[in-house]
């Protein structure tokens, strides 16, 4: 199993550009995550989705679309690209609420984002 | 949002030693509180967890404490090794969202 995969691992973007980022699970879990983390800064939740179809909004939403079509995917969308969007976003993914390994997001490695 | 900080931003202990890395927390509803490791260059890893119903849960190695009274979180590792150099973060989790902190820095010299 491949786990948890993020493509690219790198983008440079002009302000005001668009772009999407993907986001690949293999375990068939229900949830997924996106996040982003700036230095010196723990991960803060964009968007989440609790299952196919469903997305909701995390501790920084503003300036981010999200989309779960199939199970396995969770796509993170820039509109409109701001030097404020420079990170490093991760994606996660974990199984089902009430079971036992709930709180064991899988993580991806990573994709590095500089907004010029 | 929630607040998860940590009080110590870097740690440096010898190999061998224990290492304790503490959290607070700001949010007495959360369901579990979560310790993740994340090396460099890499996304974080999971360590272990504890619900807050509990006050202690050992896992390899580590073990983490709960004090609810004072909203304190810590995580203890036994006879830290090299591969345990990373940044640890707590997170608290709340309605299928999760909560993290800044991070501690742990460099273990050999």
């Amino acid at each position: 199993n491949a786990g948890v995969t993020q493509t690219p691992k790198f983008r440079v973007l002009k302000t005001g550009q668009s772009m999407t980022l993907l986001c690949a699970q293999d375990m068939n879990h229900e949830y997924m995550y996106w996040y982003r983390q700036d230095p010196g800064m723990g991960l803060r939740l964009i968007h989440y989705s609790v299952g196919e179809g469903t997305t909701a909004k995390g501790e920084v939403p503003d300036g981010y679309n999200v989309s779960r079509l199939k199970k396995q995917n969770f796509l993170l969308g820039l509109e409109s690209a701001a030097p404020s969007q420079t990170s490093v976003y991760f994606c996660a993914s974990s199984p089902l609420s009430g079971t036992s390994f709930y709180n064991e997001q899988f993580f991806g490695p990573g994709t590095r984002l500089t907004v010029l | 949002g929630e607040s998860v900080g940590l009080h110590l931003p870097t740690l440096s202990v010898q190999e061998g030693d224990n290492s304790i890395i503490n959290c607070a927390y700001s949010n007495s509803a959360s369901d579990y509180f979560i310790w993740y490791k994340q090396e460099s260059g890499k996304g974080p890893q999971f360590i272990i967890d504890i619900r807050s119903n509990m006050d202690k849960r050992q896992g390899q190695r580590v073990t983490v404490l709960l004090n609810k009274t004072v909203k304190h979180l810590s995580l203890q590792i036994a006879a830290t090794q090299p591969g345990d150099s990373a940044v640890y973060f707590c997170a608290e989790t709340l309605i299928a969202q999760f909560y993290f902190g800044t991070g501690t820095s742990l460099t273990v010299i050999p």
